[in-house]
């Protein structure tokens, strides 16, 4: 079974409409992050979660919000979806093992804003 | 702030052949991560970095931190189709005490067989 795993892998949505991409991960990590990823543009960060009661913006967290339930879960949500929304959006985990990090990728999701 | 510039942006290679990427970086990166992302994948870790002058290998893959800890770099032996995909770098923001990585732009790597 796979250790961080992202629902749905594949969205097609409207213009105005909200929708929630949810991230599960059994790895026991306390850091969580939603990463969009743009062809030519690599990886931002939108937001990220040191722990459960901590919440933080990343680079382009505007036209998103967040929502950590749990330990093991951290969920995106667009409150009303533009087209330049659509992108491939990653969660990722990690810990700090004897002062270093190494983040563990979800598989994905990808989103079409009409 | 921090950045980190990768390149080539994209290789188009011939099976066989030897791949040589680069990262650098104006300000100093006490860690240098490579990832690979394959086609429809997350990217996983390949090789982590943690001293200056460090040279690591994983099977074909090698990697070194540059010595002025301002760079890094990634070769690949003898490259096979499965060798497609995004290569990125990415290192610790070091400002503040919120450790988020910076990440590269990518160097997207074609082999043709």
């Amino acid at each position: 079974d796979a250790d961080v795993t992202q629902t749905p892998r594949n969205r097609i949505t409207k213009t105005g409409k909200r929708i929630m991409l949810e991230c599960s991960q059994t790895k026991g990590h306390d850091r969580m992050y939603w990463y969009r990823q743009d062809p030519g543009l690599g990886l931002r960060l939108i937001y990220y979660s040191f722990d459960v009661k901590d919440i933080n913006k990343g680079e382009i967290s505007d036209g998103y919000s967040v929502s950590r339930q749990a330990q093991a879960k951290f969920s995106l949500s667009l409150e009303s979806a533009i087209p330049n929304q659509t992108a491939l959006y990653f969660c990722a985990t990690s810990d700090l093992q004897a002062g270093q990090e190494t983040q563990y990728f979800g598989p994905g999701t990808r989103l079409l804003v009409l | 702030g921090q950045q980190l510039n990768q390149s080539p942006q994209s290789m188009f290679i011939q099976e066989g052949e030897d791949v040589s990427m680069n990262c650098t970086s104006s300000s100093i990166f006490n860690t240098w991560l490579w990832y690979k992302q394959d086609p429809g994948e997350g990217p996983v870790l390949l090789i982590a970095l943690y001293k200056a002058g460090e040279l690591t290998s994983n099977g074909r893959l090698t990697a070194q931190f540059g010595i002025t800890r301002k760079d890094s770099f990634l070769n690949i032996s003898a490259s096979i189709p499965s060798d497609v995909g995004i290569y990125f770098c990415a290192g610790p923001n070091n400002a503040g005490n919120n450790r988020k990585l910076i990440w590269g732009l990518g160097t997207s790597l074609a082999v043709n067989p």
